[in-house]
């Protein structure tokens, strides 16, 4: 089926460098996703991005984060500066439509040190 | 708004009994609903999606029936499988919003 790629698999960074998660969502897809999830809890929405845009944020999706997607290449997130609560584990997720399957890449588990 | 409850927290079960994790929701539009599962260390995979002609979806012995009486989209299974333990998310596609995920349900099955 359809797949999402999520680079890097695992990112370690001291607290207060900038990180940046790359995701490859699938192909034809117009709206993209980040959730997070700390380990051994629930997955939480930050975002969704749609024609270039935030569509809709969470709490969880703090001043420091950013996200875009630069001419139709990698969605990213940016976290700038990191924060010790930040680290977890990184989904990214794509759908055709905005009411459509959401797809999850594999995820990116940040360390925060 | 829209929103999505399910069964929070643990959930355990002893093997060959039947499963039942709850979600009713709240919406403004005729909305979809779907079940996400999430074995350990992976991402999570869409295991169910409603239909809009009444049709119950079922996939890997699994099964839900929208009622729009009572709001409700549980998933069901007859009989558990050690291999069904994971978290599972209840969602909900309505309006304009997208996507609105409940806080998950983590099921262990016991042998």
């Amino acid at each position: 089926g359809p797949k999402v790629l999520q680079i890097p698999s695992h990112q370690i960074i001291d607290m207060g460098q900038m990180v940046t998660l790359n995701c490859d969502p699938v192909s034809n897809h117009l709206y993209f996703y980040w959730y997070k999830q700390i380990l051994g809890q629930q997955m939480e929405f930050l975002v969704n991005f749609y024609n270039g845009k935030v569509m809709e944020k969470s709490k969880l999706f703090k001043d420091q984060f950013s996200v875009e997607r630069p001419d139709g290449s990698y969605f990213t997130l940016k976290i700038q500066p990191t924060a010790l609560e930040d680290s977890a584990v990184y989904f990214c997720a794509s759908s055709l439509g905005r009411r459509d399957e959401q797809y999850f890449g594999p995820g990116t588990r940040l360390t925060v040190l | 708004g829209d929103s999505v409850t399910q069964t929070e927290g643990l959930v355990t079960l002893t093997e060959g009994l039947p499963v039942m994790l709850n979600c009713t929701y709240q919406s403004t539009y005729s909305p979809f609903l779907f079940w996400y599962v999430q074995h350990l260390n992976e991402a999570p995979k869409l295991l169910l999606k409603s239909f809009t002609d009444n049709k119950r979806p079922e996939h890997q012995g699994f099964h839900a029936t929208l009622h729009k009486s009572s709001s409700s989209f549980h998933l069901q299974k007859s009989s558990a499988q050690l291999s069904d333990s994971a978290l599972y998310y209840c969602a909900l596609s309505g309006g304009y919003q997208n996507f609105y995920f409940g806080k998950g349900t983590s099921l262990t099955v016991i042998p």
